[in-house]
């Protein structure tokens, strides 16, 4: 079975404590990209990693942070220093990073909140 | 500033019903369009792409088309169905960035 998959779907947190928030897929591809997603908003990006071992800030990243040290994974951690982290978190993930011509295929979310 | 508006904002039909959904745009240069579909509480899911030579993309009973002339795009969904209800995304890429522009979403409701 194919697919991206986030964990855990639902997270609390209480303020001033780090939380990481799981991604991963079997797709085989190279792209991957966090996003975050707020009521009456478009998604935004968080982080996104082209390549193993690399990743690029997105338009958002002050909070957050990424690694990607396999292919198949690129764990989010959300920081104390987001000041406002309760929102929906889709990771997804595309063949290569062209966004131009390869579509994102996203994963079931995770949905955050800061008690 | 590269923006994505859909309208309405959410829209509620009877089951059976047509309606269309609108998206205008000023990213520019364009390089194509999406249009996702995201149920409540799941990742979007891709429903058409389009590139700015095409004006019409049909995908079982959603048909979305384009002008890039007036930079709008609209996604018609035809006999509606109960499992239509989510919120439809319509996603812009610039040619120049390659960055994806998302719009704020549609949110559907389809009552019986």
């Amino acid at each position: 079975d194919g697919g991206i998959t986030q964990s855990p779907k639902y997270l609390f947190r209480k303020e001033g404590q780090n939380v990481t928030l799981s991604c991963e897929q079997n797709l085989n591809h190279d792209a991957m990209y966090w996003y975050r997603q707020d009521p009456g908003q478009g998604l935004r990006l968080i982080y996104y990693s082209q390549i193993v071992n690399d990743f690029q800030k997105g338009d958002i990243a002050e909070g957050y942070s990424v690694s990607r040290e396999k292919k198949e994974s690129f764990p989010l951690t959300v920081t104390s220093a987001q000041k406002n982290p309760t929102a929906f978190y889709l990771c997804a993930s595309s063949i290569r990073d062209r966004a131009s011509t390869d579509t994102q295929y996203f994963g079931p979310g995770t949905r955050l909140t800061v008690l | 500033k590269n923006q994505v508006e859909q309208s309405p904002q959410s829209l509620i039909i009877l089951e059976g019903k047509n309606c269309t959904l609108q998206c205008n745009y000023t990213v520019s240069p364009f390089s194509n369009l999406r249009w996702y579909k995201q149920d409540t509480g799941r990742g979007p899911v891709s429903l058409t792409i389009m590139t700015f030579s095409e004006n019409t993309k049909s995908n079982g009973r959603y048909t979305a088309t384009l002008d890039a002339d007036t930079k709008q795009s609209s996604l018609h969904i035809t006999a509606s169905q109960l499992s239509d209800s989510a919120s439809y995304i319509c996603v812009v890429s610039g040619s120049v960035t390659g960055k994806l522009i998302f719009g704020q979403g549609t949110t559907l409701q389809v009552k019986p």
